[in-house]
């Protein structure tokens, strides 16, 4: 079946620090990949997608390249805030696809 | 307003007894979810529902049952709740052939003593 594999956390960062959150998938054909942010004490919202192979999905400063080759979808920001302290979900779904989860990696930035 | 609304948000329950948690959606999705979050092991399937007439079991089935009332509604049953089920319940809504983009809600804390 369809899974998502994401670096396992937490993951402690100082401010201003670089981002990388590693995920991987396995799937039959081209779902599309996203990321999932959860603050403390919320549901899930979209952070960001890509939609095909090579499209780039960015948002508030967050990138994530849809790698077909190396079926990767890595996270990256180039300089966090403490603000961005949540839990990051890597997925995968559209078409037909059922949505599928990783299990999450928890970011936390000191000042 | 939200798009995706649970309730309730907090409920603490004894072992065997029945547990209903709601969702309901305004943004005519067809496609709903029901998700389980413990620590550590990320969000799991529970049920979904592709259209009002569409249930479909999940990873984590046992336990619980569903009902879609109408396309904007989706319920989780627990018909005799038991303590590893407590957990954080997540409704979801979309997953659309197009997007595959799907909107929470704030999720239902159940805690079974």
């Amino acid at each position: 079946g369809n899974s998502v594999t994401q670096m396992e956390g937490p993951v402690t960062l100082s401010e201003e620090a670089f981002l990388t959150i590693n995920c991987t998938y396995t799937a039959t054909g081209y779902p599309s990949l996203f990321w999932y942010v959860q603050y403390p004490g919320e549901g899930l919202q979209l952070l960001l997608k890509a939609t095909k192979a090579d499209d780039k999905g960015s948002n508030k400063g967050f990138e994530a390249t849809y790698r077909k080759e190396t079926t990767s979808f890595h996270l990256e920001k180039g300089s966090v805030q403490v603000s961005d302290s949540a839990v990051y979900f890597c997925a995968l779904s559209g078409g037909s696809y059922i949505p599928t989860f990783g299990r999450g990696t928890s970011l936390i930035v000191h000042p | 307003d939200a798009d995706v609304t649970q309730t309730p948000r907090n409920r603490i329950t004894k072992t065997g007894k029945r547990i209903m948690l709601e969702c309901s959606q305004t943004k005519g999705h067809d496609r709903m979810y029901w998700y389980r979050q413990d620590p550590g092991l990320g969000l799991r399937l529970i049920y979904y529902s592709f259209d009002v007439k569409d249930i479909n079991k999940g990873e984590i089935s046992d336990g619980y049952s569903v009902s879609r009332q109408a396309q904007a509604k989706f319920s989780l049953s627990l018909e005799s709740a038991i303590p590893n089920q407590t957990a954080l319940y997540f409704c979801a809504a979309g997953g659309a052939p197009n997007t595959g983009e799907l909107f929470f809600g704030e999720g239902s804390r159940l805690t079974v003593l």
